[in-house]
């Protein structure tokens, strides 16, 4: 079946704009997550959304980082007033309750980059 | 001090040896462990989870050590198509973020 989607697949824009990345998880995931990659380290995770909520948003950098999914399944990650040090890859996982260990499947990601 | 640390490689390694990459992890706390498969410009994709008895899945054997916090992964009989970075996982009790290290990154050449 269909796996995680983002898009879009790259963004650039210029420091200061406002920008929206995109998450479809896997059809039926109640679990959703955003994490940012930087070049060379691992993913950090971001935030957390169980359902319509977000269950754990400690690791959102500042308060220009907002993320949401009101209905439960599409997410979108806002980034307002963005800065160079925000150039990364965003990536967005699901999982469900029902696989064991809630294995997280990860998207392909959003590649950001900040001029 | 990172919450999971690797060694970065890279470790270039000829086809059939056998390789092991190791992993340390800061928190007592951490409840789940994995490793994960990266290759470049892709998303990460779980290769296996470690459990404490240790585990084998075909050439890929992953072992865990509580008491040291350590994690480890063998590769035996190594492919070309190994070549990728490994990411060493941590998931700590009660939260359902995962905890990545920065990656050791294999090449496996002819």
């Amino acid at each position: 079946g269909a796996g995680v989607s983002q898009t879009p697949s790259n963004k650039v824009t210029e420091k200061g704009k406002y920008v929206e990345l995109r998450c479809d998880p896997i059809s039926g995931h109640t679990a959703l997550y955003w994490y940012r990659q930087s070049l060379g380290q691992g993913p950090e995770f971001l935030i957390y959304f169980q359902g319509t909520g977000a269950a754990d948003d400690s690791g959102l950098p500042n308060d220009r980082f907002f993320a949401v999914r009101p209905e439960g399944s599409v997410s979108t990650l806002k980034i307002q007033r963005t800065e160079r040090g925000d150039s990364a890859v965003y990536l967005c996982a699901s999982s469900s309750d029902r696989d064991p260990g809630d294995t997280q499947y990860f998207g392909p990601g959003t590649r950001l980059t900040v001029l | 001090r990172k919450e999971v640390e690797q060694d970065p490689g890279p470790f270039n390694v000829p086809e059939g040896a056998t390789v092991a990459f190791n992993c340390t992890y800061s928190n007592s706390a951490s409840q789940s462990f994995f490793w994960y498969r990266q290759d470049c410009r892709k998303e990460p994709k779980l290769l296996m989870s470690v459990y404490s008895s240790g585990n084998e899945d075909g050439r890929f054997t992953a072992q865990l050590n509580r008491a040291s916090q350590y994690i480890s992964l063998l590769i035996r009989d190594s492919k070309l198509s190994d070549s990728a970075t490994y990411l060493c996982v941590v998931n700590l009790y009660n939260t359902d973020k995962l905890i990545f290290g920065t990656g050791t990154r294999l090449q496996v050449f002819p």
